[in-house]
């Protein structure tokens, strides 16, 4: 059974669509992330959900705009897709949502804007 | 701002070597944790050592923290070709406020090659 699984795992699209990537965690976790992961490998943080309730947002552009239907569901929803935001996102899970938990990794979803 | 910075950025080795691995960061922390990131796959956790830990094993892996020196080593002995992967160390930053978020910053990692 996968842990955290996202959806879909590659995207093309074009510059100016809107696009959704999905993720689901089966672990009963209460903290979900969403991270991006450029060309170069730098992952950085984009949000963070504890129990639906957003805690995190890291100076990302009001473009993308994470929902959480629930603690076991985080969508990341990408308006006015740009060629900068070709990456790849992961979404991720923790138990809680304090220091000291490690936290589970999607297989990441490969987005490219042409 | 990017907090920790691993050392070397590649590294190859051959099949039965130790790979040791550096990583540096720049505010004070709760947790320093360890990455394995596999080609085209997401990040799969390999050790978490608190900020008033010095040290800590779990199989082949040994994790060393150094608080004053702001830096934290990875060891894999007796390296075997499945170890190839991108290897990133994380830090949970102590910025004074609880950090509820679980909020992570990575490096950029280091790129282990196994030959056999």
């Amino acid at each position: 059974d996968t842990a955290v699984s996202q959806t879909p795992k590659y995207l093309v699209t074009q510059m100016g669509n809107d696009k959704s990537i999905k993720c689901e965690q089966n672990l009963g976790h209460d903290t979900m992330y969403w991270y991006k992961q450029d060309s170069k490998k730098f992952l950085k943080i984009m949000f963070s959900y504890n129990n639906k309730e957003l805690i995190i947002n890291e100076t990302v552009p009001n473009r993308f705009s994470p929902k959480s239907p629930d603690k076991a569901h985080l969508n990341l929803h990408i308006n006015s897709l740009e060629l900068g935001d070709s990456a790849v996102y992961f979404c991720a899970s923790s138990l809680r949502g304090g220091p000291y938990y490690e936290q589970y990794f999607g297989p990441g979803t490969r987005l490219t804007v042409t | 701002s990017q907090q920790g910075e691993e050392d070397p950025q590649a590294l190859s080795i051959q099949e039965g070597e130790n790979a040791t691995m550096n990583c540096s960061y720049k505010t004070s922390i709760n947790n320093l944790q360890w990455y394995r990131q596999n080609s085209g796959r997401g990040l799969v956790h390999l050790i978490l050592i608190r900020s008033n830990e010095r040290e800590k094993h779990s199989g082949r892996l040994r994790v060393t923290l150094d608080t004053s020196k702001k830096s934290s080593s990875l060891l894999i002995t007796a390296s075997r070709a499945a170890d190839t992967a991108s290897y990133f160390c994380a830090t949970d930053p102590r910025d004074g406020i609880y950090n509820q978020g679980g909020k992570l910053i990575f490096g950029q990692g280091t790129e282990l090659s196994v030959k056999p």
